[in-house]
């Protein structure tokens, strides 16, 4: 069966700091992989998406860039965060014809 | 531009009623929607779908409806339990460059009360 790993779960960061979240799924090949940002009392906002290795496209102009050097790996960065980079970012695969998306268990960034 | 909104924030429903969440959309691209559940700090699971070609889907307790001349659809819940309090989203799929591009509402927090 597929699974989805997201880390780190929390974290907190100081303002100007680098930022590297990672995103690896199991049990597929080639899937759709997504970068989604819930911010306080707002609803999931798609950053980023890769429909395979390199491949990226981004939704947002932001303080955020992603990459995809491997199949099943997705890394959320930035080289100097912002106060209002602050949110739950969370890591997804699907999406393709009929499978809906399916989730990691995210992570609480912190930036202060 | 909310292409796909919920409007109301918060729900409270006596546990064994029925539970009714609302969303809109203004997109009539959409060919496909969905409803995932979140409890706090984790991700969202995905709970039930609908295919644009289709009014209702049914699973379990849960019943999801689709107006299309409205751009509306709900999520039926019955009988709504106590586990069943969480923030329920609402999404909308369509084709977007060779990908399936899922847009979200703003969810509604579902308290069911025992």
């Amino acid at each position: 069966s597929q699974t989805i790993h997201q880390w780190p779960a929390t974290l907190v960061q100081p303002v100007g700091s680098p930022l590297s979240l990672e995103c690896t799924v199991e049990g597929t090949s080639n899937p759709n992989l997504y970068w989604y940002r819930q911010a306080a009392g707002r609803g999931l906002q798609l950053l980023f998406y890769s429909v395979g290795i390199g491949q990226i496209s981004s939704e947002v102009p932001q303080n955020l860039s992603a990459s995809r050097p491997q199949d099943r790996q997705f890394i959320l960065s930035s080289k100097k965060l912002l106060l209002s980079d602050s949110g739950f970012y969370l890591c997804a695969w699907g999406g393709q014809h009929n499978s809906p998306l399916h989730f990691g268990n995210g992570t609480r960034l912190t930036v202060t | 531009d909310q292409q796909v909104k919920q409007n109301s924030p918060s729900l409270s429903v006596q546990e064994g009623r029925i539970s009714i969440l609302n969303c809109d959309y203004t997109n009539s691209m959409f060919d496909y929607f969905l409803w995932y559940k979140k409890y706090p700090a984790e991700g969202p699971t995905f709970l039930i779908s609908i295919s644009s070609i289709k009014d209702k889907n049914e699973d379990g307790r849960f019943t999801v409806f689709l107006n299309k001349s409205a751009k509306h659809l709900s999520l039926h819940i019955v009988p709504s339990q106590p586990g069943d309090s969480a923030v329920y989203f609402c999404a909308a799929r369509m084709n977007s460059g060779g990908y399936q591009k899922v847009t979200f509402g703003t969810g509604t927090k579902l308290q069911v009360i025992p």
